[in-house]
């Protein structure tokens, strides 16, 4: 069985300040896993997808780090801004399946 | 371009009547999955879908709910009676391949009252 906690469950940050996000998981014989970010009432957007050979990926100022041994993955987004206020999810599959389980999100908020 | 369209993206029903919400894939996904968020909860699977095959309806009540995707067209989840328990947003995503990223719709969010 697959289970996804993501830590904090809300974050408060000023604007440029670095942040970590962080997701565990239980099982850790995973071929990939998802960070997704959620706007209120919209649907998810897909940010990096790293693969169980990768240990990270980035794209512009994101970076996310995978330890399949440790059961951990995070998400680094590196000078925040306020456009950056929305729900992080990450989601990794059940052993041998299609089906993705999902965390219950870090909700971010970035003040000016 | 267009990403993964679903409609409606909102839906009223009564309890009792049918909602049908559609889904089309990115152009070359040919697999698609449905998934359901209630109010304050995560993301919960429900069905994985291919070109007219269902490969996993695990996470799909086995009553009253139903999901194809046809050769020609949109993928259909059918609610059949609804019930206020069935309020949520429904979102469905495609990929390109088995175990491929994922892209999610915008979402449908039905309202049962």
């Amino acid at each position: 069985k697959q289970e996804v906690t993501q830590i904090p469950a809300a974050l408060s940050v000023p604007e440029g300040e670095n942040l970590v996000l962080n997701c565990s998981f239980t099982d850790s014989a995973i071929y990939n896993l998802q960070w997704f970010r959620q706007d209120p009432g919209k649907g998810l957007t897909s940010l990096l997808l790293i693969q169980s050979s990768q240990r990270e990926q980035t794209s512009g100022r994101l970076n996310a780090s995978l330890d399949k041994s440790s059961g951990r993955s995070t998400l680094y987004i590196a000078a925040s801004q306020p456009g950056d206020s929305a729900t992080y999810l990450c989601a990794a599959p059940l052993y041998n399946t299609d089906k993705l389980i999902f965390g219950t999100g870090t909700r971010l908020q970035v003040f000016p | 371009n267009a990403g993964v369209m679903q409609n409606p993206r909102h839906l009223v029903r009564r309890r009792g009547q049918e909602a049908r919400l559609r889904c089309s894939p990115m152009k070359g996904h040919s697999h698609v999955y449905w998934y359901r968020q209630l109010p304050e909860e995560g993301l919960k699977f429900m069905v994985y879908l291919q070109k007219e095959n269902i490969i996993d309806e695990s996470g799909m009540p086995k009553e009253r709910f139903s999901a194809e995707f046809p050769k020609e067209g949109p993928s259909i989840l059918r609610i059949q009676q609804v019930v206020r328990g069935d309020s949520a947003a429904y979102f469905c995503a495609s990929s390109p391949n088995s175990g491929g990223e994922l892209f999610f719709g915008e979402g449908s969010r039905l309202t049962v009252l």
